[in-house]
């Protein structure tokens, strides 16, 4: 079954711990990214990768940190998370990144940050 | 500063009837604009898009409509059902891999 597959489902933390949010697709795509959802705010988007070793700055990076090493895994990477990081984390994946091609989203992770 | 607005956080449609929902951007540089549907707990999944130099695309009862001047777009769904419950989202990409998404618009179809 294709699918964007990401962990874990639900985090809680605590300020300035490490933590890593993984995400993988199984259907071969060039193109990944990473959103944050919040009330009033809708999805943002922090990090997008068009290839491997690729990787570009979305709307709001700051706070985050991803790699692109292998073509199927883009985790997500909060060196010290801040209570403001707090929210609703989605995983997406398409074939090529353009503005026609259909993303494939994650089911969310839900961070906490105390 | 939001690049996408969705000014309306919900709309109430009774099955059988017609749901529009609406969309408003700002930069003229979009070229491509998406709509994507959300229900709970789940992740966002893609509904239609349509392409700047096109004004209409439609899928089956989805419709969605661009008004370049007015730098505007709507989702027509007809007839709306009961499944089409759920969050959508427009969004738009004006450089290959940048999205922006609307704040969504919640919409409930009554039996």
């Amino acid at each position: 079954e294709a699918q964007v597959t990401q962990n874990p489902r639900y985090l809680i933390t605590v300020t300035g711990k490490k933590l890593t949010v993984t995400c993988s697709q199984n259907m071969n795509h060039e193109y990944m990214s990473w959103y944050r959802q919040d009330p009033g705010l809708g999805l943002r988007q922090i990090y997008y990768s068009m290839n491997v070793e690729v990787t570009d700055k979305g709307d709001v990076p700051e706070g985050y940190k991803v790699s692109r090493k292998e073509k199927r895994n883009f985790p997500l990477i909060l060196e010290s998370p801040s209570p403001n990081q707090t929210s609703l984390y989605f995983c997406a994946s398409s074939l090529n990144g353009g503005g026609n091609t259909e993303a494939f989203f994650g089911q969310g992770t839900r961070l906490t940050v105390v | 500063d939001q690049q996408v607005k969705q000014n309306s956080p919900s709309l109430s449609v009774q099955e059988g009837r017609i749901s529009i929902l609406n969309c408003d951007y700002t930069n003229s540089m979009f070229d491509y604009f998406l709509w994507y549907k959300k229900y709970p707990a789940e992740g966002p999944t893609f509904l239609i898009s349509i392409s700047s130099i096109k004004d209409k695309n439609e899928d089956g009862r989805f419709t969605v409509f661009l008004n370049k001047s007015a730098k505007h777009l709507s989702l027509h769904i007809v007839p709306s059902q009961p499944g089409d419950s759920a969050v959508y989202f427009c969004a738009a990409s004006a450089s290959r891999g940048q999205f922006y998404f609307g704040t969504g618009t919640s919409l409930t179809v009554i039996p």
